[in-house]
């Protein structure tokens, strides 16, 4: 069956560094997703994407995330100056319609 | 914007029994009602899904009622088993490519 992919699984960064998630969604989705759940809470939706173009963003997607589509299967985000708040597990997710799938996860860590 | 409510935020059950966790939703709008696993370090995983269309699902031991009047759905896992033991989310969204917007948790022990 196939599964959203992520990498790195781990990722441990400096206070104000660039950092870039990697996702692979399921083939044929057409919905892409980022969610993040800082540890011991809920999940809460980052950013929305569909046909090349962000379609909603939450508060918390602000000028320092982006993300991009950079070929038929790479999902991206990018953090451009981290800071410790950042510090959370990040899921990638991706849909059809309106299941989403979530993928392993890459859990950042801001020092 | 949407707001989703999930109780209890722990539940502890002995094996055998049955096991209610219930959400409730805030915008009339929203449509796809999907509960999520997640174990220690995972994914969230789907384990069923309700639309509005319908008021009830069963998957063997699991089952998801929706109230569409006032705006509540419940899981139902019966028969529970240790491996049942996770965090449960119950989540609301609107439609095809609308984010979800997921309750608190529910942190469900099973006790053999």
């Amino acid at each position: 069956e196939p599964e959203v992919t992520q990498t790195p699984s781990h990722q441990v960064t400096q206070m104000g560094q660039e950092v870039i998630l990697r996702c692979v969604p399921i083939s044929n989705h057409l919905y892409f997703y980022w969610y993040r759940q800082i540890l011991g809470q809920k999940v809460e939706f980052l950013v929305s994407f569909y046909n090349n173009e962000i379609s909603e963003k939450s508060e918390i997607f602000d000028d320092q995330f982006s993300v991009e589509r950079p070929d038929g299967s790479n999902f991206t985000l990018k953090i451009r100056s981290t800071k410790l708040e950042d510090s959370a597990m990040y899921f990638c997710a991706s849909s059809e319609l309106d299941e989403q799938f979530f993928g392993p996860g890459t859990r950042l860590t801001v020092l | 914007g949407e707001n989703v409510e999930q109780h209890p935020s722990t539940l502890s059950v002995q094996e055998g029994d049955s096991a209610v966790i219930k959400c409730t939703y805030s915008d009339s709008a929203s449509n796809y009602f999907p509960w999520y696993k997640q174990e220690l370090g995972k994914r969230p995983q789907l384990i069923i899904d309700i639309r509005s269309n319908v008021g009830e699902k069963k998957d063997q031991r699991i089952a998801v009622t929706l109230n569409k009047t006032a705006k509540h759905f419940s899981l139902h896992i019966t028969e529970t088993q240790p491996e049942d033991s996770a965090v449960y989310f119950c989540a609301a969204s609107k439609a095809a490519g609308n984010k979800l917007t997921f309750g608190g948790g529910t942190r469900v022990l099973v006790k053999p």
